[in-house]
């Protein structure tokens, strides 16, 4: 069965510090993606940041990258140099090749301190 | 860049009235869908649409229906609402894929929401 699970419900992180989100993911198909999105308090899902299963590299965008592991069957975002606007929850999700639809973790709420 | 809009940001409704959701994209999207998300049970997929006058149940379509007339439309109905329903709506699109692999244009783009009350 396919599942994303994100295993912290909370994070509270110093103004400037890196963080890193943890995520992992079960499929059996070869051809999968992996997603981090951001939701603020206003309810919008905002796309962060893309993975192929077939990447080579870790995808980056901007002060996000997403740390890769496939053997162990984890895409953890990491958020360099936090700012406030970070708060927010965070979800990992995952699409696969036998559906077009996406799956989502629980997510986690990150709060960054000033 | 992106949009995908949503007809309203905060909506109340009394139990028993039909509702309407509606969203709109404008990037040429052949996929659309319908999330709701609760506290404690995340983002949970209603109804998709393919293409025009194409619809697939989601994981919990019961008290829903669906309507796609136009490419750029997805609306949301709600019969008969219930205290239940009571929720946030979330509306995405993406680009249908081309080959048998995923890849990036699987993203889904949504739109800002709809907080729905039924009392």
């Amino acid at each position: 069965a396919q599942k994303i699970t994100q295993t912290q419900p909370g994070m509270f992180v110093q103004e400037k510090e890196a963080v890193t989100l943890d995520c992992t993911y079960d499929t059996s198909d070869q051809s999968y993606g992996l997603f981090w999105y951001k939701q603020p308090s206003s309810g919008e899902m905002i796309f962060l940041i893309y993975q192929g299963s077939y990447d080579e590299q870790n995808a980056t965008e901007g002060r996000y990258s997403l740390n890769f592991q496939k053997a162990r069957k984890s895409a953890n975002l990491v958020i360099s140099a936090s700012q406030l606007g970070d708060s927010a929850m965070y979800f990992c999700a995952m699409v696969y090749s036998s559906a077009s639809k996406i799956i989502f973790g629980s997510g986690t709420r990150l709060s960054i301190r000033p | 860049d992106v949009k995908v809009t949503q007809s309203s940001r905060y909506l109340v409704k009394r139990t028993g009235e039909k509702v309407f959701l509606e969203c709109v994209q404008d990037m040429d999207h052949e996929n659309m869908f319908w999330y709701r998300q609760d506290p404690g049970l995340g983002l949970r997929l209603i109804y998709f649409s393919y293409d025009v006058k194409m619809k697939e149940k989601g994981d919990i379509p019961e008290g829903y229906s669906v309507s796609r007339e136009k490419k750029e439309r997805f609306s949301l109905i709600l019969e008969s609402a219930s205290t239940n329903q009571t929720s946030m709506y979330l509306c995405a699109s993406s680009f249908p894929r081309q080959v048998l692999r995923t890849s990036s244009t699987d993203t889904q783009y949504f739109g800002p929401g709809t907080r729905l009350t039924v009392l």
